[in-house]
């Protein structure tokens, strides 16, 4: 089992729909995690992060953190064109005393017009 | 905004010769790290340091070395570039506490003929 698992894709949603991307991690003990953007051919962008269980709202983006389930997810309200990416979740747990990311495989969204 | 810069941007260099990839950031941040990606692929940490003078290897095993002799700079380097090389190399950054985000600069993309 992966650490950190994601669905690869490719999610297709119509533009103006809410596209919902899923992540697992396995490390119980995980304390940060993170969504991160990334198009083709370019570095990942940070756009969220979340610590604690519940939901966290940063204008269309919504994380949502389930400790208890080891389960987080973005959701991404009004989809657009320019949202079409590659989007990774990345959690900080105890590994190399808390210093490392472990990134998913990414999951690639794709917004249609 | 993080400000985290890696030169050169585009490589393309023949088999057997001496590259350095350099990132370098403005921000004081302790911890920095180097990641290895392929077109398409997932993300694999191949060097890590916590600070000066302090470098260890990531969880992908890579014929490259890295140093540590300024906080603000941490070059990769590869004594004998072979095509099995070329790839995408990103570098990141993240200061103090792991509560605190991560940030990566542009990519380096490498091409060995």
């Amino acid at each position: 089992q992966k650490e950190v698992e994601q669905n690869s894709g490719p999610l297709s949603v119509p533009e103006g729909a809410i596209a919902s991307l899923n992540c697992t991690y396995s490390d119980r003990v995980s304390q940060s995690f993170f969504w991160y953007r990334q198009y083709s051919g370019k570095s990942p962008e940070l756009i969220m992060s979340i610590y604690s269980n519940g939901d966290k709202e940063d204008g269309r983006f919504t994380a949502q953190l389930n400790k208890a389930s080891q389960y987080v997810s973005l959701l991404i309200r009004d989809s657009q064109p320019s949202d079409s990416a590659t989007y990774l979740c990345a959690v900080r747990g105890l590994t190399g005393g808390g210093n490392k990311l472990t990134f998913g495989t990414g999951t690639q969204l794709k917004v249609e017009l | 905004e993080a400000d985290i810069y890696q030169t050169p941007r585009y490589l393309v260099i023949g088999t057997g010769k001496k590259i350095t990839l350099e990132c370098s950031q403005t921000m004081g941040h302790d911890k920095m790290y180097w990641y290895q990606q392929d077109p398409g692929m997932e993300l694999h940490l191949i060097h890590y340091s916590y600070g000066v003078n302090s470098t260890e290897k990531g969880d992908l095993s890579s014929e490259s070395t890295v140093s540590r002799i300024r906080t603000e700079h941490f070059p990769l380097t590869l004594e004998s570039a072979r095509p099995s090389h070329t790839s995408q190399y990103l570098c990141a950054s993240i200061q103090g506490a792991s509560y605190n985000e991560q940030f990566f600069g542009p990519g380096t993309r490498l091409t060995v003929l």
